[in-house]
């Protein structure tokens, strides 16, 4: 069974910084293209970032860029997200997803499934 | 960025229904699309890519259609367990984006 776990979710002030971590199993993680999903309390769902199998390629979402790094650890089947320079904005349920992409762009671009649980990020003072 | 809009936002609907959802993009994306359901409190499921293929495991209830910019995921025979919100996804170009959500109901 494929399955995905996020963990690293905290109460983090303003300006403060956080990494999450999914961890893959029941597939050949390193072949698989992997994006970070959000979803503000009680709002729809907005990409974050996406990063290729070999995690050459990286991709952001405006509202992150510049202040978040996508990375992956394919000997532990393990991807992260660094996130610094937290706003209040940034609150939400992060959920990791495999990407089942199309040909170009490595992969990266395309729909989600599985995803993991969530985990829940709250940026407050 | 493609902005995706779905109609209505919320429906009533019984037992027993055949509904349709629409989601419309703001610019051609092929067939690019995907539909998730999600229930309260849980993570989203992947129900349709490619915007008429039926993710593995998912019943034949629900089928999608449509390509360029307006899509439908149609539901028949609504069960207690498919009242949840349904959301596209456009994965054309980057960013990939979602539509606002349909909520849906028991009347």
């Amino acid at each position: 069974e494929v399955q995905l776990v996020e963990s690293g979710g905290d109460l983090v002030q303003p300006g403060g910084s956080l990494r999450l971590s999914c961890t893959g199993s029941g597939f050949t993680f390193s072949n698989s293209a992997m994006s970070w999903v959000r979803q503000a309390p009680g709002k729809g769902l907005e990409w974050v970032s996406a990063i290729s199998g070999s995690g050459a390629s990286t991709y952001y979402a405006d509202s992150v860029k510049g202040r978040s790094t996508i990375s992956r650890d394919n000997s532990k089947n393990t991807l992260h997200l660094q996130m610094n320079s937290l706003r209040a904005e940034d609150t939400a349920i992060y959920y990791c997803a495999k990407v089942h992409g199309r040909v170009a762009l490595a992969g990266t671009l395309g729909w989600f499934d599985p995803w993991g649980q969530g985990t829940l990020v709250t940026v407050s003072s | 960025d493609i902005q995706m809009t779905q109609s209505p936002s919320s429906l009533s609907a019984s037992v027993g229904d055949r509904i349709t959802l629409t989601c419309r993009a703001s610019q051609d994306i092929s067939n690019y699309l995907a539909w998730f359901q999600q229930k309260p409190g849980k993570a989203p499921k992947s129900l349709i890519y490619a915007a008429s293929n039926l993710q593995s495991g998912v019943p034949s209830k629900f089928s999608g259609s449509g390509s360029g910019t307006d899509f439908t995921l149609t539901i028949g025979g609504l069960q207690p367990e498919d009242f949840a919100t349904y959301y596209c996804q456009q994965y054309s170009i980057y960013p990939p984006t979602f539509g606002g959500g349909t909520k849906v109901e028991i009347k």
